[in-house]
């Protein structure tokens, strides 16, 4: 159980133009999703926090208009890189965590490259 | 300021042999620690966890230990096996309502030699 998918795996975009990444919890349903960031040889950076139904909330330095996040139901959330630049290529990753549970379980990650 | 350190970037350890990995934690709002499991270009793998009221939690080859006082904890691989080698996360999140956004550290790549 706790199955989170990420689509795509990998994705190469042009500078302006913008990208979507899914993000769904298979086996159960996801109050609540996270988006990280990873960039080479460093931790994940937590993003921004989803509820479903709610706007997202963004740490500190993350641009909201930049970084659109939906997140429509309890297994589907969305994170739209508005006109991307090459510094916006990097690895995203979304977790999931189960109703009253502790533990976020991880999907396996997007590559992004903005050329 | 990082709230989550993971001192040893990386660790070499025998196959057969027990794999320790440390962690320490300097806020003492957190109360529910976890370790993931990562290879590259994949999202982490949840490994195991440990809630504050506890000291320890078995799970198969893998034992967390947590020393609430000195704010510490390691994770124990036994046996290690080649396929263990990856980079390993030590995750700590607060409590309260909604306080489940995890702080991670910087991981250490564990290495398992055959």
């Amino acid at each position: 159980g706790a199955v989170v998918s990420q689509h795509p795996s990998r994705v190469i975009c042009k500078s302006g133009t913008s990208v979507k990444i899914e993000c769904r919890s298979l086996d159960f349903q996801a109050t609540t999703m996270f988006w990280y960031r990873q960039f080479p040889k460093q931790s994940l950076m937590l993003m921004a926090t989803s509820n479903e139904g709610s706007k997202a909330t963004y740490e500190q330095g993350v641009e909201k208009d930049k970084f659109l996040i939906n997140h429509a139901s309890l297994t589907l959330s969305t994170l739209t890189v508005t006109s991307a630049h090459p510094e916006d290529s990097s690895f995203y990753i979304c977790s999931a965590m189960n109703r009253g549970r502790e533990t976020q379980y991880f999907g396996p990650g997007t590559r992004l490259l903005v050329l | 300021d990082q709230q989550v350190k993971q001192n040893s970037p990386s660790l070499s350890v025998q196959e057969g042999r027990i794999s320790i990995l440390n962690c320490d934690y300097t806020n003492s709002m957190f109360d529910y620690f976890l370790w993931y499991k990562k290879y590259p270009a994949e999202g982490p793998t949840f490994l195991i966890s440990i809630s504050s009221i506890k000291d320890k939690n078995e799970d198969g080859r893998f034992t967390v230990f947590l020393n609430k006082s000195a704010k510490h904890l390691s994770l124990h691989i036994v046996p290690s096996q080649p396929g263990d080698s990856a980079v390993y996360f030590c995750a700590a999140s607060g409590s309260g309502a909604g306080s489940y956004q995890l702080t991670f550290g910087k991981g250490t790549k564990l290495s398992v030699i055959p």
